[in-house]
């Protein structure tokens, strides 16, 4: 089974300041996707970002990045310029290829409790 | 353009009792995924259903039982309900079984 891990359960930042959630994940797959999602105090899930594995640049979606590291199963996400607005539970998410099946399950990991200090 | 939507908000029922969730998936959408969120964990999947049918399932016992509905609404059933089956349930749609996922806003069920 696939397994997501987020080692940070919780994190802190000053509103402006950048930083980084990690996230490491376990497959035997070469091809497959990578999500960071948001979930705010209302509970719904938001995607903030997308990467695809067979795709070496990485994904930038606005203030938001990803630092992927396909030997190392790694996919971080970066924020800059921090605002309240972005505190969360933010989830890294997994996701197999499509090949072979129609199935578009994800694996989450346990998430990151992100706090934005004004 | 609605959103997804899911009823009730908040559930609370008793051991060995049935309940029902229902979620109304977004305009143009024919798939939806319902996902287990416990306290302190990431959601799990519990199936998808697309076009009417599941389309898979997750590592969830047989009380667990969904439907999907013409207009591609859905609804979770579970039979039997255990202490442990209190969680938040995310009901996601989307155009189909690999697009992108537009979630609910969960209903919180406790078993008492």
């Amino acid at each position: 089974a696939q397994t997501v891990t987020q080692s940070q359960p919780e994190m802190s930042v000053q509103e402006a300041e950048t930083v980084t959630l990690s996230c490491t994940y376990d497959t035997s797959e070469s091809d497959y996707y990578l999500f960071w999602y948001k979930q705010p105090p209302s509970r719904q899930m938001i995607l903030v970002i997308r990467q695809e594995a067979y795709k070496q640049q990485n994904a930038t979606e606005n203030r938001f990045s990803v630092n992927f590291q396909k030997a190392a199963k790694s996919f971080s996400l970066k924020i800059s310029d921090s605002q309240l607005g972005d505190a969360a539970m933010y989830f890294c998410a997994y996701r197999r290829p499509p090949r072979g099946s129609t199935l578009g399950r994800l694996y989450f990991g346990r998430g990151t409790q992100l706090t934005v200090w004004p | 353009e609605t959103g997804v939507t899911q009823s009730p908000t908040h559930l609370i029922k008793t051991r060995g009792q049935q309940v029902t969730l229902r979620c109304s998936s977004q305009s143009g959408h024919n798939t939806v995924s319902w996902y287990q969120q416990a306290l302190g964990q990431g959601p799990q999947f519990i199936f998808q259903y697309y076009r009417e049918e599941e389309n898979g399932r997750g590592n969830f016992p047989p009380r667990f039982s969904g439907l999907q509905f013409p207009n591609y609404s859905s609804e979770l059933n579970v039979n039997a309900l255990e202490l442990d089956d209190s969680a938040l349930y995310l009901c996601a749609s989307s155009r189909g079984p690999l697009e992108k996922l537009f979630f609910g806003s969960g209903t919180q069920l406790s078993v008492l």
